[in-house]
């Protein structure tokens, strides 16, 4: 059974830059088939795509974010970490990692985000 | 890249049927087949219902049911029950640089 658990601060002030890991389980980064994904939700909205990292380190962000976004692989530990710089309040949501595949010989794919974390609130407040 | 339109809340009597629409462009549910659905319970992570327009990971319910007609996407859910109250949310492939799209959520209640 693949498990993803995120891991990171719940506050982080304005300006700095968060930090979150997502821990897989079940599942290794470096098999390939799957794009491993960030998502947030801000508080009442709905979700907003971030990014995702391949096995083989090639990423893709959200024209949105894509100036302040990084996205990290260390298949060593099996995870996946989300760096966003420059945090405002803007930026307090939920954020999830999950599991997108990346055709249709994976499950749910192509496209579908079938495996989440249970997500980790994130507030920015000084 | 605008998030897909879906309406804001859709409600139903128990064992009824609804339905979910989710508009998009031609840049992604009218111009590829990776139209995907979300239900989240509050405080829970979304979990996929649907992918690729009509497809159903194992073990969701055949009460689930999806289909798509030009730029829109439609979810169905038939013999409605309490636990299906929740947020449904469309997704979608783009081919614009944003990549991948969510839909704007809807609360569905059951009466």
């Amino acid at each position: 059974q693949v498990q993803l658990e995120e891991s990171g601060p719940g506050l982080v002030k304005p300006s700095q830059t968060l930090s979150l890991t997502c821990t897989v389980s079940g599942d290794s980064l470096s098999s390939g088939g799957y794009y491993w994904s960030w998502i947030r939700q801000h508080p009442g909205r709905g979700l907003e795509w971030i990014g995702y990292i391949y096995y083989n380190g090639i990423t893709y962000y959200s024209p949105s974010l894509k100036s302040r976004v990084a996205i990290s692989l260390d298949t060593s530990k099996n995870q996946f970490s989300l760096k966003l710089s420059s945090m405002t309040a803007a930026d307090t949501a939920m954020y999830y990692c999950a599991r997108m595949a990346s055709s249709g010989d994976y499950a749910g794919g192509p496209f579908g985000l079938d495996v989440w974390g249970q997500g980790t609130t994130v507030t920015v407040s000084s | 890249q605008s998030a897909l339109t879906q309406p804001a809340s859709v409600s139903g009597s128990p064992g009824q049927s609804i339905t979910i629409s989710c508009t998009g462009t031609s840049s992604d549910i009218g111009g590829y087949n990776y139209v995907s659905w979300y239900q989240q319970h509050p405080g829970k992570a979304p979990k996929l219902m649907i992918y690729e327009v009509t497809n159903r990971p194992s073990g969701v319910s055949y009460r689930f049911s999806a289909s798509k007609s030009g730029n829109t996407a439609s979810l169905i859910i038939s013999g409605l029950q309490a636990e299906d109250e929740a947020d449904y949310y469309c997704s979608s492939y783009t081919s614009s640089s944003t990549f991948y799209v969510f839909g704007t959520g809807t609360k569905v209640t059951v009466l």
